[in-house]
């Protein structure tokens, strides 16, 4: 089984720009998770869609979204991009959005903001 | 919001070392969890616990549900040079549909 793909695995972009990451879930997997990750801050959660509806909102300010399709797969776009927005940005599929289901993590975009 | 606090941030371990690491958090969690992460990678599930009490083992690696249900501990034994990396616990409320909240890592070192 394929595990949870995320692309592009590295992204530069400049301040201003926008960006949009994609993320395949582990097939059958129908909740996904985004989380951004910075050195000391470990991982902060973005967002969890569940067929395709947004289920929970980290604090994150509007410029980050993200949307579920119907066969799973999300994408997680940033608008306007900041200096602060370099990160890893992370992938997880789960199951369903159960309280007791297990985190499954693609090997995460890298984005450099320039 | 949900803090998890993780401990020790950092350690360095001769090879064949025990290690423990723990975490505490401000409200009970009815699912803990731990995953390691290897440079530029994303972290990997190691072992997941799901009642209070409850110890699992996962090889070398061992983790306890905190009697409280606000922490767990994570031990290795004999560490060798790959257990190298950072190692992170995380948890879920019972409450509702809540995110799993990450701790902040620890990041391990294994001297050979």
């Amino acid at each position: 089984k394929a595990g949870v793909t995320q692309t592009p695995r590295y992204l530069i972009k400049t301040r201003g720009q926008q960006v949009t990451l994609s993320c395949s879930p582990i097939s059958g997997h129908r909740s996904v998770s985004w989380y951004q990750q910075t050195p000391g801050q470990g991982l902060q959660f973005l967002f969890e869609y569940f067929s395709e509806t947004q289920r929970n909102k980290g604090n994150f300010p509007g410029r980050f979204s993200g949307r579920q399709f119907s066969n799973s797969r999300s994408e997680m776009n940033v608008s306007t991009l900041e200096l602060g927005d370099s990160a890893l940005y992370l992938c997880a599929s789960s199951l369903d959005s159960s309280s007791n289901e297990k985190l499954f993590f693609g090997s995460g975009t890298q984005l450099s903001v320039l | 919001g949900q803090q998890l606090n993780q401990s020790p941030q950092s350690m360095f371990i001769q090879e064949g070392e025990d290690v423990s690491m723990n975490c505490t958090s401000s409200s009970i969690f009815n699912t803990w969890l731990w995953y390691k992460q290897d440079p530029g990678e994303g972290p990997v599930l190691l072992i997941a616990l799901y009642k209070a009490g409850e110890l699992t083992s996962n090889g070398r690696l061992t983790a306890q549900f905190g009697i409280t249900r606000k922490d767990s501990f994570l031990n290795i034994s004999a560490s060798i040079p790959s257990d190298v990396g950072i190692y992170f616990c995380a948890g879920r409320s019972p409450s509702g549909n809540t995110p799993l909240v990450f701790g902040k890592g620890t990041r391990l070192s294994v001297i050979a």
